[in-house]
């Protein structure tokens, strides 16, 4: 089965720190992961893809098989950064695309 | 426009009435999902559906039912048999192939009276 697991469930950092929230996965076969946030008042939404390797709002995260982890990491964390966070698998790979399980979900507060 | 929609926005039940709760995306995707949203639990997943006619119990399906007779929507009942129905429910669809991003409905907040 997949699982991933999102330890914190709050996080709380001032402004223009580091913030990095944690996820940890426990796979079988290749892994795939994405993080998804949800701002106050709005949808779920992707916010990226370790395949693609992006950076979005000056997020990055990088899959490390070793420690089986996808963190999510900014160098600047701003005001806007507050919401829920959540990491989570596509499914279960190749072309059985069903069971989906998110992780716990983070919540980030950005104070000024 | 397309996405996924969900109605009503806000739903209010009396004790031992079922309600059902409405999804439907243009999307043209062939995945299905129904989620539950409860402070500090995250997302559950309640029922998963691939394929028009086939739908699959996630990790709360009790109390829940579902139907998939069209490939645009999968509407969710919450029977009277859930213990605890309040709730915030989410609905998602993805395509069948990659890349596997989820889209996400705006909600339907269910309060049981």
């Amino acid at each position: 089965a997949q699982r991933v697991t999102q330890p914190e469930k709050l996080l709380s950092v001032f402004k223009g720190a580091p913030v990095e929230l944690k996820c940890n996965y426990s796979y079988s076969g290749s892994p795939e992961l994405f993080w998804y946030v949800q701002y106050s008042r709005q949808r779920l939404q992707l916010l990226l893809r370790h395949i693609s390797r992006e950076s979005i709002k000056g997020f990055t995260a990088d899959l490390n098989k070793g420690e089986t982890s996808f963190h999510l990491k900014k160098p600047f964390a701003q005001e806007e950064d507050s919401a829920m966070y959540y990491c989570a698998p596509p499914g279960a790979g190749g072309t059985s695309y069903g069971k989906l399980t998110f992780g716990q979900g983070t919540i980030l507060t950005v104070h000024p | 426009d397309g996405g996924i929609t969900q109605s009503p926005k806000y739903l209010f039940r009396k004790e031992g009435q079922n309600v059902t709760l409405s999804c439907e995306q243009n999307l043209n995707h062939d995945a299905m999902y129904w989620y539950r949203q409860d402070p500090g639990q995250g997302l559950r997943l309640i029922y998963y559906s691939q394929i028009v006619n086939d739908f699959q119990k996630g990790d709360i399906a009790e109390g829940y039912s579902v139907s998939r007779e069209k490939k645009e929507s999968f509407p969710l009942t919450v029977t009277s048999a859930q213990k605890n129905p309040t709730a915030f429910y989410l609905c998602a669809s993805r395509r069948a192939g990659g890349p596997y991003e989820q889209f996400f409905g705006p909600g339907t907040r269910l309060t049981v009276l």
